[in-house]
């Protein structure tokens, strides 16, 4: 079974310009994830999917971030314009909300470089 | 809020020796989740262990155990026979269930970093 699979894997921009994140996540999954993840620390929600609907979005900044998951399979995640501080690994989790507890599978990641 | 801290941000340990890394958390809640992940340098975060709330007998996972103390609101990670595989980031984690749902938001604790030493 594939995991979750994200890219690109890197992404090195220049301040201001746009960038976008793509997350397929392991089939029949209903639930997705987009975790933010600052260097040495811990990942942070940024926002949680149950299908096509954005259930959590309290932590995403809505000024310059969005994303979308049409069709309740992939997601993109995107900033616009990027700022310095949003470095970091953008990482995409899916889980089957068919037991209580149930496990996240995490992607590999997007490192975002801004320079 | 929940919150969970890490205390130990790097850890170090013998092959063959056991290594434990210690977790605290704080809720209101009586009924969640608690998980240790690890995180290679690949990225790959992994689950390694769960522990519901609700059940008093602890978590194992072959060389991984956990000692849930639920009054002291602490969840420590065991690790026997440590191997050269287990270099990594470990990260504790918190789930509080959404509201008449089977899953819920994972809020993780700092992370220590674990080298096995040859």
């Amino acid at each position: 079974e594939a995991g979750v699979v994200q890219s690109p894997r890197y992404k090195i921009i220049e301040k201001k310009q746009p960038v976008a994140f793509w997350c397929n996540p392991i089939s029949g999954h209903n639930t997705l994830y987009w975790y933010l993840q600052n260097l040495g620390q811990g990942p942070e929600l940024l926002i949680r999917y149950e299908n096509e609907e954005a259930v959590d979005d309290s932590q995403l900044p809505k000024d310059r971030f969005s994303a979308e998951r049409l069709k309740g399979v992939d997601s993109t995640l995107k900033i616009q314009p990027a700022e310095l501080g949003d470095s970091a690994v953008y990482l995409c989790a899916s889980s089957f909300d068919g037991y209580r507890g149930n496990e996240q599978f995490f992607g590999p990641g997007t490192r975002l470089t801004v320079l | 809020a929940q919150t969970v801290t890490q205390s130990q941000p790097e850890m170090s340990v013998q092959e063959a020796e056991t290594v434990t890394l210690s977790c605290t958390y704080d809720t209101s809640e009586s009924n969640y989740y608690l998980f240790w992940y690890k995180q290679p340098p690949s990225r790959q975060m992994i689950l390694v262990i769960r522990q519901e709330a609700y059940k008093q007998q602890n978590a194992t996972e072959n060389r991984f155990s956990v000692n849930f103390q639920k009054a002291a609101k602490s969840f420590s990670l065991k690790i026997s026979d440590s191997q050269l595989g287990d270099t990594a980031m470990y990260f504790c984690a918190f789930m509080k269930l959404y509201p008449g749902g089977n899953t819920g938001k994972l809020i993780f604790g700092q992370g220590t970093t674990l080298q096995v030493k040859p």
